[in-house]
């Protein structure tokens, strides 16, 4: 079964130290992944795709098939990275999401 | 166009009433999709449009729900005798297609059942 997985549904890093959101994937065959970004009060958004192989805000996300992870990271964490964020897989004609992990930032 | 847009935000009726939330997807995408959020879960696949075709439903779908989007552009999701179980988060989202598979999301309508 096509599945993603989030194993923290809460992670707590103190300012300026490094991030790392670990996903999980089950996919038969070559995935796609996403991470999705809700803010507080904002709507979901596609924060970045393995495809495109970019950074945003300084996220990064690596796309390793060995040990079916996308894991998002960051070297140094912003206050303004507070936010609920959703790895996602699309299937088919819809979007497989995780659970989900709120990464809080403290200062 | 400022995205996709949903009405309501929010929306508290009564177990057994039916409701009825309406979505409108950026303008020139032609694929839209309900997702329903439920506390502490990602958003769960209900069904997707391309134009006016309503092409996969979820068995999250249940009988009591209904989506149509008659001329291909606003949606509509109805759910017939609402249960307490039906109270969540219901998101639409809309898509160019298949090669572009990102999709934008909407604020969402807040579903409550007492």
């Amino acid at each position: 079964a096509q599945r993603v997985t989030q194993p923290e549904k809460l992670l707590s890093v103190f300012k300026g130290a490094p991030v790392e959101l670990k996903c999980n994937y089950s996919y038969s065959g070559s995935p796609e992944l996403f991470w999705y970004v809700q803010y507080s009060r904002q709507r979901l958004q596609l924060l970045l795709r393995h495809i495109s192989r970019e950074s945003i805000k300084g996220f990064t996300a690596d796309l390793n098939k060995g040990e079916t992870s996308f894991h998002l990271k960051k070297p140094f964490a912003q206050e303004e990275d507070s936010a609920m964020y959703y790895c996602a897989l699309p299937s088919d004609d819809k979007i497989i999401f995780g659970k989900g992990t709120r990464l809080h930032i403290l200062p | 166009d400022t995205g996709v847009s949903q009405d309501p935000r929010h929306k508290i009726t009564k177990r057994g009433q039916n409701v009825t939330f309406r979505c409108d997807p950026i303008s020139e995408h032609n694929r839209l999709y309900w997702y329903r959020q439920t506390l502490g879960q990602g958003p769960e696949f209900l069904t997707y449009f391309q134009n006016e075709a309503q092409l996969e439903k979820s068995r999250l779908l249940s009988d009591r729900f209904s989506a149509e989007r008659p001329k291909g552009s606003f949606s509509t999701l109805e759910i017939q005798r609402t249960e307490q179980g039906d109270s969540a988060m219901y998101l639409c989202a809309s898509s160019l297609g298949v090669r572009n598979r990102e999709q934008f999301f909407g604020p969402g309508t807040r579903l409550t059942v007492l």
